[in-house]
């Protein structure tokens, strides 16, 4: 089965500064990968997501790459405000191939601080 | 609003007992799913259903079952099989395949 790695664990980053979180995936035939925001006790809400034909994704300040080939993803958040604070967590999905359904495979989560 | 609910927020289960945490959602998404998540970590998925009257088993589905009667309705029961069932537990729903899960805000099971 699918399976997603997610680094660093925890990321401290100084307001205003760029925090980057890297995930990479096992199976090739994954092709939709989406970024979750999960705030002490809430449930996870999804910021951006990204689909195997698209190499790049932009909304506002934050930014997800892909690189098939290497099987990595990486979101970026630019200009950090105390307000990202939070556990990101990334996923991927073959959700197109009729046999895996609608699964999404997390990665373990990143612990992100921002310092005012 | 559109979105999913999550009943109760908190829930203790006693030695021995079953007990059964709601998950609603009025988004008419066709698929729903359940999770658990221990502290520190990821997202496990136990069961999910893509449509009323089906679903399957997720990674983690021992000592848990699931009914899906109605669209808007995924019920999950922590039977006294699952020995270490302490964790938070999410509920998502989705239009179906790749498509975007949206989450409830949790259910969090202590043993008393």
């Amino acid at each position: 089965g699918e399976n997603v790695e997610q680094h660093p664990s925890t990321l401290s980053v100084q307001e205003g500064d760029s925090a980057v979180i890297k995930c990479t995936y096992s199976d090739s035939a994954s092709n939709y990968f989406p970024w979750y925001k999960q705030e002490l006790g809430k449930g996870p809400q999804l910021i951006i997501d990204i689909r195997s034909n698209v190499g790049e994704k932009k909304d506002q300040r934050i930014a997800v790459t892909l690189n098939k080939t290497a099987k990595h993803f990486s979101l970026h958040i630019t200009e950090t405000q105390p307000e990202d604070s939070a556990v990101y967590f990334c996923a991927a999905s073959t959700g197109m191939i009729k046999a895996a359904g609608n699964k999404l495979t997390f990665g373990g989560g990143t612990r992100v601080l921002v310092k005012p | 609003d559109g979105g999913i609910t999550q009943s109760p927020k908190y829930l203790f289960r006693k030695e021995g007992q079953n007990v059964t945490l709601s998950c609603e959602q009025n988004l008419n998404h066709d698929a729903m799913y359940w999770y658990r998540q221990d502290p520190g970590q990821g997202l496990r998925l136990i069961y999910y259903s893509q449509i009323v009257n089906d679903f399957q088993k997720g990674d983690i589905a021992e000592g848990y079952s699931v009914s899906r009667e109605k669209k808007e309705s995924f019920p999950l029961t922590v039977t006294s099989a699952q020995k270490n069932p302490t964790a938070f537990y999410l509920c998502a729903s989705g239009r179906g395949r790749g498509q975007p899960q949206h989450f409830g805000d949790g259910t969090r099971l202590s043993i008393l």
